[in-house]
């Protein structure tokens, strides 16, 4: 029941590149969306969120974007940096407020210097 | 800056173990969660905590497991009889619930790892 989809398990950019990471949904009831960052021996850190409201939002190097007709969203890094190296979590929820996330299973970004 | 604190970092225990783990959610936040991750797989929510008591739970959170907020401070995650499958990093999460215009964001502490023998 994959109900929040990463189809990249992993991704490497070169450092001053942009970095695009992609999210797909099924699930027509989720209304908010959230990235996070989780490096090892850590736990996610939040990053930036959009509502259905809205098909962008922006947050100094980090945009995301959702295209919500065709259940997706990206994340774009730009300019991309050595310390963006991490796992990269797509989650979404019925609602803004409701914290049951659903995560998807991540992305491994890996920035080339 | 407030951080959500777990303990222990990593433990092992025997199949049909009881395990107890802890977490110190930051200090103002009113909701509580406990989210666990298989190896290789994604970050599932277990449940949900408020005004003491459970405010969503998933089909995961069986009767083998439960939660409590014993003393104000701390949240714990207490598996009856730990199985094979429990094995798993559980991450406790923290949310100053209440605040309009906020982002929705959780706060994640570090991860407990529990290997289940």
């Amino acid at each position: 029941d994959q109900q929040v989809k990463q189809n990249s398990p992993s991704l490497s950019v070169q450092e001053g590149r942009i970095s695009i990471l992609n999210c797909d949904y099924t699930n027509s009831m989720f209304d908010y969306f959230l990235w996070y960052k989780k490096y090892p021996a850590e736990g996610p850190t939040f990053l930036i969120s959009i509502s259905s409201i809205k098909d962008k939002n922006e947050d100094g190097r980090f945009t995301v974007f959702l295209n919500k007709s065709a259940k997706h969203l990206s994340l774009h890094i730009v300019p991309s940096q050595p310390g963006d190296s991490a796992v990269y979590f797509c989650a979404a929820s019925p609602y803004f407020g409701n914290e049951k996330l659903t995560f998807g299973t991540g992305t491994r970004l890996t920035i080339i210097p | 800056e407030p951080e959500v604190t777990q303990t222990p970092s990593h433990q092992v225990t025997q199949m049909g173990q009881e395990v107890i783990l802890r977490c110190v959610p930051i200090s103002n936040h009113l909701y509580f969660y406990w989210y666990r991750q298989i190896l290789g797989q994604k970050v599932e929510f277990l449940v949900s905590f408020y005004n003491n008591e459970i405010s969503e739970k998933s089909e995961i959170f069986d009767d083998q497991f439960s939660v409590e907020r014993p003393d104000g401070s701390n949240f714990t995650l207490k598996i009856r009889s730990t199985k094979l499958e429990d094995s798993a990093m559980y991450f406790c999460a923290s949310s100053p619930k209440g605040t309009s215009g906020g982002t929705g964001e959780l706060f994640f502490g570090e991860g407990s790892r529990l290997t289940v023998l």
